[in-house]
């Protein structure tokens, strides 16, 4: 079974502009999530889809959204970007809902390899 | 304030040995906890998931370990690899359905 994919894998923008980033989760997942990597952050949740619905969100500003297909296929979008925009954006998805924000049992959440942004 | 501390923040060890990492945190109500490890430009992958209940659970030469009294969880690495070379990551999930991530700790191993 083929693992999470994401594409662009590499992306250079300047500051301003906006972009898109896609994630295909494992055949048969119907949650995806989404969260920024940085060296002085760590790992921090952006926001989790369920259904074609955003289930959850974390404590970014509204120039982040995203959006779910009906193929579960999701993207996020980030608007008039800011030097502090560069990370690795991780997409992770798993069977069920509610795992990006802390599943009680003992599900596995599945990571794509990111998305590295860089905003000059 | 973070509630998930990990440390050391890096380590160095010499391929062969063994090497423990810890986790310490603050959320309270507890679910379970993670312990994921990160490749250099890679995505995380998930060694370990504990619940309350669980004291330690193994992954091949990874064990973790689970004090939920103290709010105190260990990585145990036996006998090292230069494949550990990573960065590793504790996940702390609380009973609000929030995830706390710790900053990691960076291992290299060494020939």
């Amino acid at each position: 079974k083929a693992g999470v994919t994401q594409t662009p894998r590499y992306l250079i923008k300047t500051r301003g502009q906006q972009v898109t980033l896609s994630c295909s989760p494992i055949s048969g997942h119907r949650s995806v999530s989404w969260y920024q990597q940085t060296p002085g952050q760590g790992l921090q949740f952006l926001f989790e889809y369920f259904s074609e619905t955003q289930r959850n969100k974390g404590n970014f500003p509204g120039r982040f959204s995203g959006r779910q297909f009906s193929n579960s296929r999701s993207e996020m979008n980030v608007s008039t970007l800011e030097l502090g925009d560069s990370a690795l954006y991780l997409c992770a998805s798993n069977l069920a809902p509610g795992l990006a924000v802390g599943g009680r049992g003992q599900e596995t959440q599945y990571f794509g390899p990111g998305t590295r942004l860089l905003v000059l | 304030k973070n509630q998930v501390e990990q440390s050391p923040q890096s380590l160095i060890i010499l391929e062969g040995k063994n090497c423990t990492l810890q986790c310490n945190y603050t959320v309270s109500p507890f679910s379970n906890l993670r312990w994921y490890k990160q490749d250099t430009g890679r995505g995380p992958v998930s060694l370990t998931i504990m619940t309350f209940s669980e004291n330690t659970k193994s992954n091949g030469r990874y064990t973790a370990t689970l004090d939920a009294d103290t709010k105190q969880s260990s990585l145990h690495i036996t006998a090292s690899q230069l494949s550990d070379s990573a960065s590793y990551i504790c996940v702390v999930s609380g009973d609000d359905y929030k995830l706390s991530f710790g900053a990691g700790t960076t291992v290299t191993v060494r020939a």
